[in-house]
C-alpha cells in the first residue's frame, strides 16, 4: 500500500538560505500535518491543512510558510535558515473517517526529511 | 431550515469580555471548521474538529458529536477580534456554510 512520501530525504543548506520540503499524502488523505523533531526531542506540530485550508497552526516559526496543493501534496517553506531550524522535519496524512460517530483521525507518517543547517 | 444553524448573527462586546459562538447542525458531518473573515479580507481556517476540544491563544473550539452542536470561545477579546466568523460543515463530499456571526470587539 501506498505511504507518505516526503522529499528529500535528506537536506543541507547554509545559514540564511531557503528551503523546501515536501510531502505527498496517502491517497485520497485529505489532512496533511507537519513536525519538526529537533535532536533529542520530541516532535512539535507545526502546522496542518485540511481540504487546502490551513485547519490548525501549532509552533510554527513566521520564517516558516506552507500550504496545501489542488492534488493535496503540501510544501513547507522555510526562509533565512538559522542553525536551529536543523531537524527532522515530518509529515503526516489523514482522512477523516465518516463512518463512525466521532470521526477517527488517525495519522500516518512519513519517513521524514533531514535538514542539516550549517 | 438551513442544515447549519449559527447564533447569534450580530454580537458587540467590550474588550476583554470572554465571547461565544454557537453553531449547530442538522446532518452527519466528518468535520466541522471555525472560519474568520475579517472585512475586506481572505478567509482563515481558526480550527478544524472531529470530536472534542482544541484551543489556540485566546480560541477555544468545542464539539458534540451527539448534540451536533459546536461553541467558538473567545478569551480576553480584543477589537483585533472583530470579524465575522462562519461555521463550516463537511459532510458527503461537499461543504455547507452557517450565516457567519458578525462580532465587533470596542475598546
Amino acid at each position: 500500500a501506498a505511504g507518505v512520501i516526503q522529499s528529500p530525504r535528506h537536506l543541507i543548506k547554509e545559514k540564511r538560505e531557503t528551503a523546501t520540503l515536501k510531502c505527498y499524502p496517502i491517497p485520497r488523505h485529505d489532512t496533511v500535518y507537519w513536525y519538526q523533531q529537533g535532536p533529542g526531542q520530541d516532535p512539535q506540530f507545526l502546522i496542518s491543512f485540511y481540504e487546502k485550508m490551513q485547519s490548525d497552526k501549532g509552533s510554527i516559526p513566521d520564517r516558516f510558510s506552507a500550504q496545501q496543493f489542488s492534488d493535496y501534496h503540501s510544501e513547507l517553506n522555510m526562509s533565512s535558515l538559522e542553525l536551529g531550524d536543523s531537524a527532522l522535519y515530518f509529515c503526516a496524512s489523514s482522512l477523516v473517517d465518516s463512518s463512525t460517530t466521532g470521526a477517527k483521525n488517525i495519522q500516518y507518517f512519513g519517513a521524514g526529511t533531514r535538514l542539516s543547517v550549517l | 431550515k438551513n442544515e447549519v444553524e449559527q447564533s447569534p448573527q450580530n454580537l458587540t462586546a467590550q474588550e476583554g469580555e470572554f465571547i461565544t459562538i454557537n453553531c449547530s447542525y442538522s446532518v452527519g458531518i466528518s468535520a466541522l471548521h471555525w472560519l474568520q473573515q475579517h472585512p475586506g479580507g481572505g478567509i482563515v481556517s481558526l480550527f478544524m474538529l472531529s470530536s472534542g476540544k482544541k484551543k489556540h491563544g485566546r480560541l477555544i473550539a468545542t464539539i458534540n458529536i451527539q448534540e451536533k452542536h459546536s461553541s467558538l470561545h473567545i478569551t480576553a477579546s480584543h477589537p483585533r477580534d472583530s470579524a465575522v466568523y462562519i461555521c463550516a460543515v463537511r459532510y458527503n463530499n461537499d461543504m455547507r456554510f452557517g450565516a457567519g456571526t458578525r462580532l465587533t470587539v470596542k475598546p
